[in-house]
This record gives structure tokens, sequence and C-alpha cells, in this order.
């Protein structure tokens, strides 16, 4: 089955610093989505790419989606505490059912 | 809009017992899925709805559980002879998939101990 891989698992930067998680998918996917699960809560949309190559912004946050629609990535520029959590990459298979990725669980030290 | 509802929030049972699940969704949100999630994994997709109809099941899900949505709104998770192995968070979504785009907003989920 459909195996969607992240890296890496576990994440601890200095307030300020830059983090980055990469998504990995074993099929080529139509789409790929991005959630943030705060500590004790539910998956939140941050943001959808569809396009191969495509790039987007959320203020410090950039979304990107690999040529070939395999893997993604999301960098945060100058991390903040309210950036702490896990983020998910997620897409569906060609069947409709949705994956979500293993997760990267980020904390920010003050 | 008041949000993915789910309830109970927490449910603790004995093994061997059976469990049913309620999610209310957004309303006019016409696709509905559910997932299970256990600690420090991501939600792991267990079916969904097209409005009343249910278009896929993942293999995971075994024939203890079943889900219903008989009203194309709420929607019903049922585990019928508990096992320890069920012990998991399950999250329900909601999503009124315009235009391609299949944002799903997510409920606080339903805690399931099993004894």
């Amino acid at each position: 089955g459909q195996q969607v891989m992240q890296i890496p698992q576990y994440q601890h930067v200095q307030e300020g610093e830059d983090f980055t998680t990469y998504c990995n998918s074993s099929t080529t996917l139509s789409n790929i989505q991005w959630y943030k699960q705060r500590p004790g809560g539910h998956p939140v949309f941050l943001i959808q790419l569809v396009k191969s190559g495509e790039v987007k912004k959320q203020k410090r946050l950039t979304f990107q989606f690999g040529e070939a629609k395999k893997n993604s990535s999301l960098h945060i520029t100058a991390t903040q505490t309210t950036d702490v959590g896990t983020y998910f990459c997620a897409g569906p298979d060609t069947g409709n059912q949705f994956y979500f990725g293993t997760g990267t669980s980020l904390t920010v030290i003050p | 809009d008041t949000g993915v509802s789910q309830d109970p929030r927490h449910k603790i049972t004995k093994r061997g017992q059976n469990v049913t699940f309620r999610c209310d969704p957004i309303s006019e949100h016409n696709r509905l899925y559910w997932y299970r999630q256990t600690l420090g994994q991501g939600p792991e997709f267990l079916t969904y709805f097209q409005n009343e109809a249910q278009l896929e099941k993942s293999r995971l899900l075994s024939d203890r559980f079943s889900a219903e949505r008989p009203k194309g709104s709420f929607s019903t998770l049922e585990i019928q002879r508990t096992e320890q192995g069920d012990s998991a968070m399950y999250l329900c979504a909601s999503s009124p998939f315009r235009d391609a785009r299949n944002i799903q907003y997510f409920g606080a989920g339903t805690r399931l101990s099993v004894l």
C-alpha cells in the first residue's frame, strides 16, 4: 500500500531558528495537504498544493510540492513558540483513501 | 459554522464489549471521514462517505468495525467485540469537497480505552 514518510520524526530548535520537514510518498500524489496538530489537539488544515513544482507561502511558512509530485516540504523561517506541534503531510491515493505522513514533531525552545 | 462534533470525548470499556461513536459534521459538508490515531503516529484512514454512500474502506478495517451515515448527515462508527489493540483516538473529519479542494475539518476525537 501507499506509504508517506516524513523526516525528521522530531526536531528541537531554538526560537528564531529555521525548521524544515520533508515528506516523501511511495506513489505519485494528485495533491498534497499539510496539517498541524498541537499537543492534545486535532489536525488543522494549513494548505493544499496541486501543481507539480508548486510553491506557496503563508507568512513565515513556505510549502513546496516536488516536480514528480511524490515529495513535499514545509519550511518555517524564524520559528516562534506558537509553531510548536506536529506537522503532517497528507494526500489521496487513486482510490481516494487519504494517507497521512508519519509527522514531524517540532519543539521550540524559548 | 459550529465545527465537527464528536461524542463521547472519552470512552472506557472492557474487552469484548461493543462501542459506538457519533460524529456530527459541519452542516452541508458532503464528505465525512473516520480516522484512527495512536500516540506518536499520524491519523490512519478507516473509511469515508460521500453523502450517505460509503465509498472507501481501509483494508485495515476488520469486520468488527462498521460505519454508517444513514441520512448523509451525522455518522456512527461501531466497534464490536473490542480488543485492547483498538485503544486509540478516533477522529472524524468533514469536507465540503468543492472544486477538488478536499480540505478536511477535524473534530476533537473520541479517545477509546479498552481494558
